[in-house]
């Protein structure tokens, strides 16, 4: 089976352009979350959805992020406008109840 | 609330042990441990679920202590591909929305 499938896997941007990062979760599973990764903070949790509803965005850092998922197989998580402070890998990962969550292989993002 | 891993980082020379703990001030059903390589994404190891069970995968093996809320994770006689930061990630619930800590790195020389 195919795993959790990001992209772009890399990308570099100019502070205030519009940053769109594309996730299409393992099939079959019906929660996906959307994770940030700096050196600094960590592994935060921004957003997740279920059965492709938003469940907790409560981690989204402002309202120049926002995220969607208009099917069970694709979701898209958008920065607009960026900043140089959002540099950092998003990850998008999936889950089926019971198991474990699956990790993409990461989008990295340079806002310059 | 984050999770809190102890060490924040190892240095080991092959064929070393190290014990990796994960706390948590809330109470949990579940507890994941990943590995992750620089420049790669975190890798599922293994999960424990309440119940205080111990689990293996090879010499890599992880224990639950459901009235501490604390999990630690044994590497015996460790090789150069252990190397990575280690992860745990908790869930208060059974959905599984997994909080992480902040990382242990690990570094196994020859």
């Amino acid at each position: 089976d195919a795993g959790v499938i990001q992209s772009p896997r890399h990308e570099v941007t100019e502070m205030g352009q519009e940053v769109t990062l594309r996730c299409k979760p393992i099939s079959g599973h019906d929660y996906l979350f959307w994770y940030r990764q700096t050196m600094m903070r960590g592994l935060e949790l921004l957003i997740y959805f279920n059965n492709n509803v938003p469940i907790d965005d409560s981690g989204m850092p402002e309202d120049r992020f926002s995220a969607k998922m208009p099917n069970a197989s694709f979701s898209t998580l958008k920065i607009q406008p960026s900043e140089p402070r959002d540099s950092a890998v998003y990850f998008c990962a999936s889950l089926r109840v019971g198991n474990t969550i699956y990790f993409g292989e990461g989008s990295w993002l340079t806002v310059v | 609330q984050q999770p809190v891993q102890s060490p924040q980082a190892v240095i080991l020379r092959e064929g070393e042990d190290a014990v990796i703990n994960c706390s948590s001030s809330k109470a949990l059903y579940s507890v994941h441990w990943y590995r992750q390589k620089h420049g790669e994404a975190p890798v599922f190891l293994m999960i424990l679920l309440k119940g205080g069970e111990q689990k293996g995968h090879e010499k890599i093996s992880a224990s639950f202590n459901e009235k501490k809320q604390q999990s630690s994770l044994y590497l015996t006689a460790s090789q150069l591909s252990y190397s990575g930061t280690y992860f745990c990630g908790t869930a208060g619930t059974s959905y599984g929305k997994l909080t992480f800590g902040q990382g242990t790195i690990l570094t196994v020389h020859p």
